[in-house]
Parts: C-alpha cells; sequence; structure tokens
C-alpha cells in the first residue's frame, strides 16, 4: 500500500459526459502527479501540482483540467469524453518536486467511456 | 532531459538473478536514475534509485557505473511475482516528473 488513495476504482460513463477523479495524496506530501495509461500509449505524464500551485504540464488535453485543493487532495476533471479515453489513470505523490524525491504512486481509477 | 534506452524484454529464470540493463547516456551530473516496476495494471511500484554510489535496499540492487551513462538494476533472487514491466527513468533536474518509456518486459520463468 503506497499510501496514495484514487477513487473511484472503476467507471463506466458515456461518450460526452464529464467525470472527476480524486486522489489522496500521501500523508505529508505536498506534490501530486496525475499519469494516464491507455494499451498503445503507455504511462503518460499529465500534469503536476505542488502545494496548490501548477508545477508541470505534460500531454494534458484542454478537455482535461486539474487542481489541488488546500487540503492537499487533488482532482482530475475530463470532460467530453470519447471513446479514446478509455484508460487507467494514476494519481502519485511526492513530499517536494526536486530530483532525489521518490514519487508513489495510487492504484489507479479506471475509466471505461461507452 | 536525459532519455533512457531498455531491451524491450527479458526473461529470466526462477531463483537466478536478473540484470537489467538501462543505457542513460545524455544524463546529468545532478540527475537521478530511478527504477520502477508496474505489475500487470497494478500502480507502477517504487523499486531503488541512486546518484552516482551503487545502492541496494531490501528488493534488488542499483548499479551505476562510474561514468554514469549506463546503470543495472539487479534482482538478486527472482521470483515469479517478479514479472513485470521494469522502468528506468531518469529524474529531471529541476523537478521529478517522471517520464516514463517503454519499460523491460522481465518474465520470470519455473
Amino acid at each position: 500500500d503506497s499510501g496514495v488513495t484514487q477513487t473511484p476504482k472503476h467507471l463506466i460513463t458515456a461518450t460526452g459526459q464529464r467525470v472527476t477523479l480524486r486522489c489522496s495524496p500521501r500523508s505529508g506530501d505536498l506534490s501530486v502527479y496525475w499519469y494516464q495509461q491507455s494499451l498503445d500509449q503507455g504511462l503518460q505524464f499529465l500534469i503536476q501540482y505542488y502545494n496548490g500551485e501548477e508545477r508541470a504540464k505534460g500531454n494534458i488535453l484542454e478537455r482535461f483540467s486539474a487542481q489541488q485543493f488546500p487540503d492537499l487532495h487533488s482532482e482530475l476533471n475530463l470532460s467530453s469524453l470519447e471513446l479514446g479515453d478509455s484508460a487507467l489513470y494514476f494519481c502519485a505523490s511526492s513530499v517536494s518536486f526536486f530530483s532525489g524525491n521518490t514519487i508513489y504512486f495510487g492504484e489507479g481509477s479506471w475509466l471505461t467511456v461507452v | 532531459d536525459a532519455k533512457t534506452t531498455q531491451p524491450p524484454s527479458m526473461d529470466c529464470a526462477e531463483g537466478r538473478a536478473a540484470n537489467l540493463p538501462c543505457n542513460h547516456s545524455t544524463i546529468s551530473g545532478n540527475e537521478y536514475v530511478y527504477w520502477y516496476r508496474q505489475i500487470h495494471s497494478q500502480g507502477p511500484q517504487y523499486i531503488i534509485h541512486g546518484l552516482k554510489n551503487n545502492e541496494t535496499n531490501e528488493m534488488a540492487s542499483l548499479i551505476i557505473t562510474e561514468d554514469r551513462k549506463s546503470s543495472t538494476l539487479i534482482l538478486p533472487h527472482a521470483t515469479l511475482r517478479d514479472t513485470a514491466v521494469y522502468y528506468c527513468i531518469v529524474s529531471p533536474l529541476n523537478n521529478n516528473d517522471m517520464r516514463f518509456g517503454a519499460g523491460t518486459r522481465l518474465t520470470v520463468k519455473p
């Protein structure tokens, strides 16, 4: 158990809909990361927050957004969903953002768009 | 950011040491080498990381060459449960947003 909690574990929704994935980082961790893993793309870094502020952005679509709240939990919002958004979404956390700070992953949220 | 090169797949006999190589010839002086693994569709699991010196923990050993251009992850006594995709990542200097490549699919065989 990494200490990173993600909800929901599984989600099925229709095209065009909007969903929110939630992540609670490990106790004491200030940095949160979101990753997407689909069958044909591997693990793709989406976005990182540190203490409420966006720190780094990867291959995140404009239809997707995220935020980190004052209590440090984070949410990833996916809108206008398409079939291709079906994937496993991972959240990870670390104490800080400097190289040498290990990031720990949650078990992921399975999203199926039908 | 430094890129890494890993063989796409490897086999290892159960009980033997698994040696997984990684090339990171463009690594900068203060960039760390990290290893993660992913078993089926579980969350990536941290294994070990290092900067210059060799490192060992309860899971594995990390051997980094003196010029830091390559490293080897060693699982001393591989078991069937070690079958997974292993990722070697160079953590960027000013931020640790890990960028995963394709990794090495290790299959441990009885």
